[in-house]
This record gives structure tokens, C-alpha cells and sequence, in this order.
């Protein structure tokens, strides 16, 4: 199965905590989005990233959000002290190269903050 | 500034029947994509339909089409002979063209909840 993967699928964090969110893209995309859906919202952009580029991170919160996407491994998106605004869904989405039409989502990782 | 707007919250259809879920977007650009996307209850996004700008003819997939009204700038979603498992939220996509930020991000419309009735 060649599709995108995220992990965790569910992570429970106190506040105060870190999360650490993966994604490995489609195989050879090499164009990574971040997406949030607070509950009972659509899905809000985040980041854009290409290999070891951080393209556009227009919809990133100044403080405690950060993300990557190194030369080798998985996207990261990095949330330091987490707080209970934090809860929602994270979705990643890959793409082949600049302006395909289609961006490939994954399942999601669903954040909760104690 | 771009907008998507979906105007329904929720929606009701009975079992075989077709159902329209509105979409209306708002753009200076020329060159754009439109996007349905259905959300079960399990969470995943799943694709179901695309349109481009340019695009003469309205898209189809199964039992989706797309009625894409450029001069009116909607973009509702058609599903023909509703099933069960049609139930589910469904989302409205516009994809930038990029040619300024260079991202080809993708605006959401805050999306309609569908339940199909047995």
C-alpha cells in the first residue's frame, strides 16, 4: 500500500507536554501539506514543505508549532506545551510536484490534550 | 481573499434518492481547482470529485457529478441514488493556483453533514 501514513493514528498528551506527529508521504512525492480540523470545522492549512524546505507556513501558530521534512524520513509536525486548543485532527497531504491537481491525504492523527 | 462557502450544516435524503450539496467559492484568480472530499465518521478523508477552471464539461465519478457554474461561481456536489453509506460529512475544496506563493494549498468550506434515510 502506497498511500500516505501518519502515527500516531491517536495521541494523548497532558498539557504542558510535546507532540510529535509523522507522516511519510506517497512513495516519491516529495511535497508535504499540514492541515488542522478543530471539531465540527474543515480542515485549515497549516505548512508546506518540500524536502528540506519549508515552503509556506503562513497557517502555522507563531509560537510552539514546528515542522520539517528531512532529506530521509518521515514529515514532522512538532508541537511543544501543548495546551487544550491543541486538540483536533492533523491531517498530511502529499503530492508529487508543484501544481498536481490532487493531494493525497492520510488518515490523520487525532490529538487530545488532557 | 479566497472563500469556500458551504451553506448547509446538515442534510437529509432518503435511501435512493439524489441529494445536491451546495458550494459556492470566491477567487480573483483564473486558474484554480475545485475539490469534494467525503469525511465518515471513521475520520479519513476520502477524494471523490475534481474540476478544473478550465474545464468545459462538468466532472462525473460514479454516482457523483459535479454542476460547476463558473459565472456563479459554485461548484455544488450531485450524488444519484443515495445509499446508506453515503452518510458522512462532506467538504468543498479550492486549490489555489500558486502562482504567487507558490503552494497550491487547499481552502475548505466548513462542509455538510449528509444522512441518508433507510
Amino acid at each position: 500500500n502506497a498511500g500516505v501514513m501518519q502515527n500516531p493514528r491517536h495521541l494523548v498528551r497532558r498539557r504542558g507536554q510535546e507532540a510529535r506527529l509523522r507522516c511519510s508521504p506517497v512513495k516519491g512525492h516529495s511535497h508535504v501539506y499540514w492541515y488542522r480540523q478543530l471539531p465540527e470545522e474543515g480542515l485549515k492549512f497549516m505548512v508546506y514543505l518540500q524536502k528540506e524546505n519549508i515552503i509556506d507556513e503562513s497557517g502555522m501558530p507563531k509560537e510552539r508549532f514546528s515542522a520539517e521534512f528531512p532529506k530521509e524520513g518521515p514529515s514532522i509536525l512538532r508541537i511543544q506545551q501543548v495546551v487544550r486548543g491543541d486538540s483536533a485532527a492533523y491531517f498530511c497531504a502529499s503530492s508529487p510536484r508543484t501544481g498536481y491537481n490532487e493531494q493525497f491525504f492520510g488518515p490523520g492523527t487525532r490529538l487530545t490534550v488532557l | 481573499a479566497q472563500k469556500i462557502t458551504q451553506t448547509q450544516p446538515g442534510m437529509f435524503v432518503q435511501e435512493k434518492e439524489a441529494v445536491t450539496l451546495d458550494c459556492t467559492y470566491d477567487t480573483s484568480d483564473p486558474s484554480y481547482g475545485l475539490f469534494w472530499y467525503k469525511q465518515p465518521s471513521s475520520g479519513e478523508m476520502i477524494f471523490l470529485i475534481y474540476q478544473g477552471s478550465y474545464d468545459q464539461q462538468n466532472a462525473t465519478e460514479g454516482r457523483y457529478s459535479l454542476n460547476f457554474q463558473k459565472a456563479r461561481k459554485s461548484a455544488n456536489l450531485v450524488i444519484s441514488a443515495s445509499q446508506l453509506g453515503d452518510s458522512a460529512m462532506y467538504f468543498c475544496a479550492m486549490r489555489e493556483s500558486g502562482t504567487t506563493s507558490g503552494t497550491y494549498k487547499y481552502i475548505f468550506g466548513t462542509g455538510t453533514r449528509l444522512k441518508v434515510l433507510a
